[in-house]
């Protein structure tokens, strides 16, 4: 089946600092790809789809500044939290797929401290 | 606007029979999908109806009513390891394809 590999697992890093986060489609080209967070014991919240070679669309009252995407190829998109605070601490989670069938990566623990 | 209401908790015996409604309201529909992610760890694919009827996957059945934009996620053969947080998910469609989660259905199976 699909794979959908997302790195780091988790990141810890300090107030102000940047966090990218890489998703990765390992054996299928994905032209569209999701970002997710999930706060604890919450659903999954879309923040933005990712379209190859083109400008992120980013989901109302998510700042497009501060989560910036690129998708470069058909197999990488990258979300990079920018000067990060306490508050974005959450788990992070990309997607790709299509029709419903959706392949999830396991996900980014992010804690800003 | 899209929204999904699904029970927030529910709770079964193990080798039990436990059904997880789903209802929702959106402008556009073209399936709904379910999703089990343990804690921790990442949504898994469960099933997805984008016609009338029940799907069948092994000890999971997924249900929809597409008149009464409904649908349900019907479990047999409870495990210990089915406890987990299940979602329902509206692939609208719209634009790109993009999923809308309901707000998760916490199953804890006991002995």
């Amino acid at each position: 089946g699909a794979v959908v590999s997302q790195h780091p697992s988790r990141v810890i890093c300090k107030s102000g600092t940047s966090v990218k986060i890489e998703c990765r489609s390992l054996d299928f080209q994905a032209t569209t790809m999701f970002w997710y967070r999930q706060f604890p014991k919450q659903s999954l919240m879309l923040m933005a789809t990712s379209n190859e070679g083109s400008k992120a669309t980013y989901e109302q009252g998510v700042e497009k500044d501060k989560f910036l995407i690129n998708h470069a190829s058909l197999t990488l998109s990258t979300l990079t939290v920018t000067s990060a605070h306490p508050e974005d601490s959450s788990f992070y989670i990309c997607s790709a797929g299509d029709s419903g069938d959706y392949t999830f990566g396991s996900g980014t623990r992010l804690t800003v401290v | 606007g899209q929204s999904l209401e699904q029970p927030s908790e529910v709770t079964a015996v193990e080798g039990a029979i436990v059904q997880i409604n789903c209802t929702y309201q959106t402008s556009g529909f073209y399936g709904l999908s379910w999703y089990q992610q343990h804690d921790g760890g990442a949504p898994t694919f469960l099933s997805y109806n984008a016609l009338d009827g029940l799907e069948e996957t092994g000890r999971f059945s997924s249900f929809l009513s597409r008149s009464d934009s409904y649908g349900y996620l019907l479990l047999q053969e409870l495990q210990m390891k089915d406890s987990a947080s299940y979602f329902c998910a509206i692939y609208s469609g719209a634009g790109s394809y993009q999923l809308t989660f309901g707000k998760g259905t916490k199953l804890s199976v006991i002995p």
